[in-house]
């Protein structure tokens, strides 16, 4: 069974710009949720999407945003960059919505995002 | 709000030998679950073991297992037999099994990480 795959595996990009991160969840796994992970914040919660619908959400500016597909693909999208955008994006697949299941997530390499 | 403490940035082990590896947390809730990830150089975070806060019983996974101590809010792991493929960052997470409200939700909630070193 083929894992989480993320897409690109790294990424630069300037201040202003934007970015559209991909999301390939395991086959069968209808939730996707997606963390940045950096050297001073650590792992932080970004969304999660289940079914198409996004059903829950960290402290993260209105500049990130996301979207799931009908074949639980899922996108991320960051408008207006910053350097502080700088981190590795995370995402994690799991077959229902974490709340009613004690499966865990499995995640995928991720995406290194470099903002010049 | 819950929050996840692991206090040592950096452990290093003799290859073979035992480490444990300390996380503790605070929250108020009694349903939820714990997790040990694992993240080696090559960036894909893995799971190592869970607990169900529920069980009594400390969870293992071959040479990896947990010292639950859900009044103190402890959840170490301890891995024996240490190998180099051990090498890499472990994160402690918890989640809550409580339905969302106000002050909970079932996000992973992470702590800092701690860096394995495995001597050979």
């Amino acid at each position: 069974k083929a894992g989480v795959t993320q897409t690109p595996r790294y990424l630069i990009k300037t201040r202003g710009q934007q970015v559209t991160l991909s999301c390939s969840p395991i086959s069968g796994h209808r939730s996707v949720s997606w963390y940045q992970q950096t050297p001073g914040q650590g792992l932080q919660f970004l969304f999660e999407y289940f079914s198409e619908t996004q059903r829950n959400k960290g402290n993260f500016p209105g500049r990130f945003s996301g979207r799931q597909f009908s074949n639980s693909r899922s996108e991320m999208n960051v408008s207006t960059l910053e350097l502080g955008d700088s981190a590795l994006y995370l995402c994690a697949s799991s077959p229902g919505i974490p709340l009613y299941s004690n499966q865990p997530q499995h995640f995928g390499d991720g995406t290194r995002l470099s903002i010049l | 709000a819950q929050t996840v403490t692991q206090s040592q940035p950096e452990m290093s082990v003799q290859e073979a030998e035992t480490v444990t590896l300390s996380c503790t947390y605070d929250t108020s809730e009694s349903d939820y679950y714990l997790f040990w990830y694992k993240q080696p150089p090559s960036r894909q975070m893995i799971l190592v073991i869970r607990q169900e806060a529920y069980k009594q019983q400390n969870a293992t996974e071959n040479r990896f297992s947990v010292n639950f101590q859900k009044a103190a809010k402890s959840f170490s792991l301890k891995i024996s037999d240490s190998q180099l493929g051990d090498a890499a960052m472990y994160f402690c997470a918890y989640r809550s099994a409580s339905f969302p409200g106000k002050d909970s939700n079932y996000q992973l909630i992470w702590g800092a990480g701690t860096k394995l070193i495995i001597k050979p």
